[in-house]
């Protein structure tokens, strides 16, 4: 089975801190991607990456960073994290090279910034 | 720009009851594929169906079936005999990756739950 996992599934954090959410993946999968998942909004692409420190701008790339080191491994970096990035983050992986393939998610991350 | 519309934020059925999810997209592309994701409460987001824009027959996978009408850009799903397990949050998902113009469109989701 293939398997994403996330670092965390609750983070706290404070305005202006420094956040970094790690993804993993265990299929030598190509692409991995960053979502964030807000009620009322869906799913929104932030970032993704389709080979070792490639990476993509997505839709909502503003107040992110991304990090893909090993193929394995993608990290979603928040440089100072505000009120406005409380939310669900999604990882995941797969898609294939035209992006038609299955994409697999981790449980998510739910981070809240006071 | 491309857009993903559900327009049902919410739906309730009983349980073996035939239900059926809308969506509709907008693009000028021609290839392109659609795909049904399923977010149980507190579960991690599955595949549940995909649907290559070229391929006029529907997908089907086991009690789930889709009705692409591709001049009409409407990519519903029918879930036949729904069970309690279907109940989740459904998402209808628009991907393309041509010469580096990519796209990745998520609807906003509809809630589904199952009867007993």
């Amino acid at each position: 089975d293939v398997k994403v996992t996330q670092s965390s599934r609750y983070l706290v954090k404070r305005t202006g801190e420094k956040v970094f959410l790690e993804c993993v993946q265990d299929m030598d999968h190509e692409n991995m991607f960053w979502y964030r998942q807000d009620p009322g909004l869906g799913l929104r692409l932030i970032y993704f990456s389709y080979d070792v420190k490639m990476k993509e701008k997505g839709d909502i790339p503003e107040g992110y960073s991304v990090s893909r080191e090993k193929k394995e491994r993608f990290s979603l970096i928040l440089e100072s994290a505000s009120t406005n990035q409380t939310s669900m983050y999604l990882c995941a992986s797969g898609g294939g090279a035209t992006f038609t393939d299955t994409q697999y998610f981790g449980p998510g991350t739910r981070l809240t910034v006071l | 720009a491309q857009t993903v519309t559900q327009s049902q934020p919410e739906m309730s059925v009983q349980e073996a009851e035939t239900v059926t999810l809308s969506c509709t997209y907008d693009t000028s592309e021609s290839n392109y594929y659609l795909f049904w994701y399923k977010q149980p409460p507190s579960r991690q987001m599955i595949l549940v169906i995909r649907q290559e824009a070229y391929k006029q027959q529907n997908a089907t996978e086991n009690r789930f079936s889709v009705n692409f009408q591709k001049a009409a850009k409407s990519f519903s799903l029918k879930i036949s005999d729904s069970q309690l397990g279907d109940t989740a949050m459904y998402f209808c998902a628009f991907m393309k990756r041509t010469n580096r113009d990519d796209k990745i469109i998520f609807g906003k989701g509809t809630r589904l739950h199952i009867l007993p």
